[in-house]
């Protein structure tokens, strides 16, 4: 089955500064790669997402790339601001089987 | 509209005890996903429902736990004669298959045995 491993396992960033977090993963077959945030006490949340047969995709302050061919791919936070602060996780599927990394704690300092 | 919902929120029991946990997906959608998530840790999956398939049980990770989606909605997961490392907060998602797989999570049961 797909193994996903996932760094830093902790981050902090001052206000301003930007944000990267990595996965990868091991099986080539997957082929979409959701980023969830999940906020203290609350339910996860898509925030983006990317399928293999693209490299880069940006919404606004945040954009995650892929690197197929060495198997990983990274979340990007630009401009970080207090309420970026969280547990941020990376997925990769294919069908639908979902396998997660162990999430990244984002600290924001104002 | 509405979302995905769990019930109970919280749950207390005493090791040994048999529990049931409930999810209500969001109408139409057809995959449901069960999660566990411990204390610090990642989302580890369970089992998994698409339509009238057969569940892929694979993440079940001992014959304590089973689960049923009754009618393709609402779903159950049972975990009988409960131990401490079964403490954890069980996430419920749920997605409309053909759409971009995005997975819409309920806010979870947390579930403490004693």
């Amino acid at each position: 089955g797909e193994n996903v491993e996932q760094h830093p396992s902790t981050l902090s960033v001052q206000e301003g500064d930007s944000a990267v977090i990595k996965c990868t993963y091991s099986d080539s077959a997957s082929n979409y790669f959701p980023w969830y945030k999940q906020e203290l006490g609350k339910r996860p949340q898509l925030i983006i997402d990317i399928r293999s047969n693209v490299g880069e995709k940006k919404d606004q302050r945040i954009a995650v790339t892929l690197n197929k061919t060495a198997k990983h791919f990274s979340l990007h936070i630009t401009e970080t601001q207090p309420e970026d602060s969280a547990v941020y996780f990376c997925a990769a599927t294919y069908g639908n089987q979902f396998y997660f990394g162990t999430g990244t704690s984002l600290t924001v300092i104002p | 509209g509405a979302g995905v919902s769990q019930s109970p929120s919280n749950k207390v029991t005493e090791k040994g005890k048999d529990v049931e946990l409930r999810c209500d997906p969001i109408s139409g959608h057809t995959a449901l996903y069960w999660y566990r998530q411990s204390l610090g840790q990642g989302l580890e999956f369970l089992i998994y429902f698409q339509g009238n398939s057969a569940p892929d049980k694979s993440g079940l990770p001992s014959d304590r736990f089973s689960a049923e989606r009754t009618g393709g909605s609402v779903s159950t997961l049972t975990i009988q004669r409960t131990q401490q490392e079964d403490s954890a907060v069980y996430l419920c998602a749920s997605s409309s298959k053909g759409q971009r797989y995005e997975q819409y999570f309920g806010p979870g049961t947390r579930l403490t045995v004693t």
